[in-house]
């Protein structure tokens, strides 16, 4: 019940496309959903969140989409550029006092000239 | 800020020796987690801390591992002996996260990429 399922594990699109990855969680007790993005040689950095009282949130061309009764959430990618081909990872956490986050398996994501 | 600052970014050791891997978080962060990350596990959660504490170290695979987190500003994750399967890139992350604030980022350390002979 803690676990938070990714997929796909790859993808390729072209430029100008919109990737979508889409995230699943059992755990109802869950109440932020963080995405990160991690370029190779890198540490995970914060991308977007959201939190399950909302259904949509965008920042600049990420959005993320939020289906509470189905539990499950992804990450919508407009006009994908090859400056976006990275590893993806969805999270999830409950209420607690350390932050400890739940990850998915990771997408990675080849954006093609 | 200098963010998250993890040491050695690479380790090549042979098998049966101690490594020893260090941590310094964000000034002011009270949370800090070790992660190790492999292409067959993805991203695994190893132990935290809070307030320097261990909260919880489920994830540490074997008794070979251990960590430590002596003061606010500095972390190790050793492993003793070392073995050919621990084998991965290593990453420290911290945040100041508090209930009363709600959730905080996690900002992650650019990684120690360790190999055991």
């Amino acid at each position: 019940q803690q676990q938070v399922k990714q997929s796909p594990q790859s993808l390729i699109v072209q430029k100008g496309g919109i990737p979508i990855i889409n995230c699943a969680y059992e755990n109802t007790a869950f109440d932020y959903f963080p995405w990160y993005q991690q370029f190779p040689g890198k540490g995970p950095a914060l991308l977007i969140a959201i939190r399950p009282d909302v259904s949509e949130k965008k920042e600049g061309r990420f959005t993320i989409s939020f289906n509470k009764s189905a539990k499950q959430f992804s990450l919508h990618i407009m006009d994908s550029q090859p400056g976006d081909s990275a590893t993806y990872f969805c999270a999830a956490s409950r209420p607690s006092n350390t932050g400890k986050l739940i990850f998915g398996q990771g997408t990675t994501l080849q954006v093609k000239p | 800020d200098a963010g998250v600052i993890q040491s050695p970014r690479h380790e090549v050791t042979e098998m049966g020796q101690e490594v020893t891997l260090r941590c310094k978080p964000i000034s002011g962060h009270n949370s800090l987690f070790w992660y190790r990350q492999t292409m067959m596990r993805g991203l695994e959660l190893l132990i935290y801390f809070n307030n320097n504490v261990p909260i919880d170290d489920s994830g540490m695979p074997e008794d070979r591992f251990s960590a430590k987190m002596p003061n606010a500003s500095f972390s190790t994750l050793k492993i003793q002996p070392s073995e050919p399967r621990d084998s991965a890139v290593y990453f420290c992350a911290s945040s100041s996260h508090n209930r009363g604030r709600g959730n905080q980022p996690q900002h992650f350390g650019d990684g120690t990429r360790l190999s055991i002979l």
